[in-house]
């Protein structure tokens, strides 16, 4: 059992940029989450997908923010045309099963800074 | 409004002294309940969780948390903090049904 693993760790960009964050989650968990989280802050909930269906989406996810699970395995969170605000890290976590009560585990984080 | 609360931002004590974190909860019903850790630049490691029985669960590390349906908590305890303990601990919660929701996270320094 290798963990959740995030791809890149750090990513710098200019503002209007485009990035993408790669998440493989623990193998064969179904759920994979996505969550952000900003300096002093607990991780906000921005998405989940149940295999690879997206499931739920966050009010924060604005329309230039996409996430894919296409295959149900690793996951993408791309970001279109930063601003300095998406400047966070972003947490990739995977549980086993479905419904409530599992625990998340966590990747650890891809730091994104727009400049 | 449903919430999570941490009361405290920033806690330090000294090594060797026991440790108390607080976290309160604001739903409906008793959703699950989890204290994860985040050391500096890291992501997030369980450090326990309650879903039912007893009320005081024991966790890595040699933490402990109390449930106290009455008072809506769930603090966390450890009775000889280390140096190594320095991190961010976050309470969060799993209304039925919901996702996770974190506590904005209390900060602890440990002194020598």
């Amino acid at each position: 059992d290798t963990g959740v693993s995030q791809d890149p760790r750090h990513k710098i960009t200019k503002r209007g940029q485009n990035v993408t964050f790669r998440c493989d989650p623990i193998s064969e968990h179904n759920r994979l989450y996505w969550y952000r989280q900003t300096l002093g802050q607990g991780p906000e909930f921005l998405t989940y997908f149940q295999n690879e269906a997206q499931l739920e989406k966050s009010r924060l996810l604005s329309d230039r923010f996409s996430a894919e699970r296409p295959k149900g395995s690793f996951s993408t969170l791309e970001i279109q045309r930063t601003e300095q605000g998406d400047s966070a890290m972003y947490l990739c976590a995977s549980s086993p099963n479905q419904g409530t009560g599992n625990t998340i585990y966590f990747g650890e984080g891809s730091w994104l800074t727009v400049v | 409004a449903q919430s999570v609360t941490q009361p405290d931002i920033h806690i330090t004590v000294s090594e060797g002294a026991s440790l108390e974190l607080r976290c309160n909860y604001s739903y409906g019903a008793t959703p699950y309940l989890f204290w994860y850790v985040q050391s500096p630049g890291q992501g997030l490691q369980l450090l326990l969780k309650y879903f039912s029985g007893d009320t005081l669960v024991q966790g890595i590390k040699g933490f402990e948390a109390e449930f106290k349906r009455s008072q809506s908590s769930f603090n966390l305890r450890k009775p000889s903090v280390h140096w190594s303990d320095a991190a961010e601990y976050f309470c969060a919660v799993e209304p039925y049904g919901q996702n996770f929701v974190f506590g904005p996270g209390t900060r602890l320094s440990v002194l020598p």
